[in-house]
């Protein structure tokens, strides 16, 4: 099992480009969460699915933050006009069906807006 | 929402001895209690959980205490080995539909020294 994949593993964006993270869970998990790490916030949840359909993003930021899941077996965390403060990891986890079933976590995205 | 407390943000234990780090939070719908630890340039890794219908949990040299009239949960690891200094978060999750996200405390830098 090769586990929670994120690419690119990491990210260097100049400020006002867009910056698309990509997951790929494990699989027959049908539950994706998206969380952001930085040293001052710490984990910060964003949002989630479950069987592909968006279940909680009360966590995204509401401008420029989106995130799609056209198939199960990979999410997009898209951000547009990246701003310096949207430098972090990007986590993604998958867990079997939510539900509070464990989540694994993936390497993380480490994004850098210069 | 869901707030997550983790006290202390830095802990220096004896090789050998014990370590304690105590959680606290405020929505009592929180029913789902992990502890995940994160190396240096890991992903974070659930180590062990509790559900609110346990006090308490062992596995191993590890041991989750949760006292849900007062909102705390703790996590003690006996015999710390140097294989155990990392970070360790805790986390809160809620049952309702839809609440699987996880709340995280902002984390314990665990040093085990010599």
């Amino acid at each position: 099992n090769a586990g929670v994949i994120q690419t690119p593993r990491h990210k260097v964006t100049g400020k006002g480009q867009e910056a698309t993270l990509w997951c790929e869970p494990i699989s027959g998990h049908s539950a994706v969460f998206w969380y952001r790490q930085t040293i001052v916030q710490g984990l910060e949840f964003l949002t989630y699915f479950r069987n592909q359909a968006p279940i909680d993003d009360s966590g995204m930021p509401k401008e420029r933050f989106s995130a799609q899941m056209p198939n199960q077996s990979h999410s997009t965390l898209k951000i547009q006009s990246t701003q310096p403060q949207d430098s972090a990891v990007y986590l993604c986890a998958s867990s079997l069906a939510g539900h509070q079933d464990t989540q694994y976590f993936g390497p993380g995205t480490r994004l850098l807006v210069l | 929402g869901e707030q997550v407390e983790q006290l202390p943000s830095i802990l220096r234990v004896q090789e050998g001895s014990s370590a304690s780090i105590n959680c606290s939070y405020e929505d009592s719908a929180s029913n789902y209690f992990p502890w995940y630890k994160q190396e240096p340039g890991e992903n974070p890794k659930l180590i062990i959980d509790i559900r609110s219908n346990m006090e308490r949990k062992q596995i191993q040299e590890l041991i989750v205490l949760l006292d849900k009239k007062a909102k705390r949960f703790s996590l003690h690891i006996t015999d710390t080995q140097p294989g155990d200094s990392a970070m360790y978060f805790c986390a809160a999750s809620a049952c309702p539909e839809g609440a699987d996200r996880l709340t995280f405390g902002k984390g314990t830098q665990l040093i085990i020294q010599p």
